[in-house]
């Protein structure tokens, strides 16, 4: 079974310039997440999605972040523009359905360098 | 909101000596609880999780870790720790209620010797 996908797998951009991340999550995941992880620190709850539909997006900087998930399948996490500060690693998981027992599946993330 | 700490942030312990990394949550009500790990180069995994049931729970590659509601710890143990299980271990505990999402701790660094 493939497990989540996401590309690139590095981007580097200089500040201001937009920047777009792409994730497909395990086949058959109705509940995708897009966590933001800085260097000596877990990850972080950006957003989190219910098929296409973002149920929990409280800790999305909207001012500059944005995120869609069209058809409720691949998710695309938008930063324009980008600032120094986004440097990070920006991870896809997935799940069967958000709540109860269900695991959450972790892609290989992206690791964005802003200079 | 809940929090998980994670008191050790670097680790580093010889082949076959046994391995304890604390864990403790704030969050006062039904918790689910997991223990995820990153090796070099790698994903986020998941090793183990607590839902209910017996407090001890097994994991793969030897690991188990332990729910002590009162203490509100959740601690990763391993008997003898190998070369092969140098990574990051992260700690997350989910609340039933609300958004259900998962809140990380900041990792512990695990080095094993040769």
């Amino acid at each position: 079974e493939a497990g989540v996908v996401q590309s690139p797998r590095y981007k580097i951009i200089e500040k201001k310039q937009p920047v777009a991340f792409w994730c497909n999550p395990i086949s058959g995941h109705n509940t995708l997440y897009w966590y933001l992880q800085n260097l000596g620190q877990g990850p972080e709850l950006l957003i989190r999605y219910e098929n296409e539909e973002a149920v929990d997006d409280s800790q999305l900087p909207k001012d500059r972040f944005s995120a869609e998930r069209l058809k409720g399948v691949d998710s695309t996490l938008k930063i324009q523009p980008a600032e120094l500060g986004d440097s990070a690693v920006y991870l896809c998981a997935s799940s069967q359905t958000g709540y109860g027992a269900d695991t959450q599946y972790f892609g290989p993330g992206t690791r964005l360098t802003v200079l | 909101a809940q929090s998980v700490s994670q008191h050790n942030h670097h680790v580093i312990l010889s082949e076959a000596a046994s391995l304890e990394l604390g864990c403790n949550y704030s969050y006062g009500g039904t918790v689910n609880l997991f223990w995820y790990v990153q090796y070099p180069g790698q994903h986020l995994q998941l090793l183990l999780k607590y839902f209910s049931g017996d407090p001890l729970v097994k994991g793969i590659k030897g690991f188990e870790a332990e729910f002590i509601k009162s203490k509100f710890s959740f601690n990763l143990r391993k008997p003898s720790v190998q070369w092969s299980d140098t990574a990051e271990y992260f700690c997350a505990v989910k609340d039933q209620t609300g958004a259900n999402n998962l809140f990380f701790g900041t990792g512990t660094r695990l080095t094993v010797i040769p």
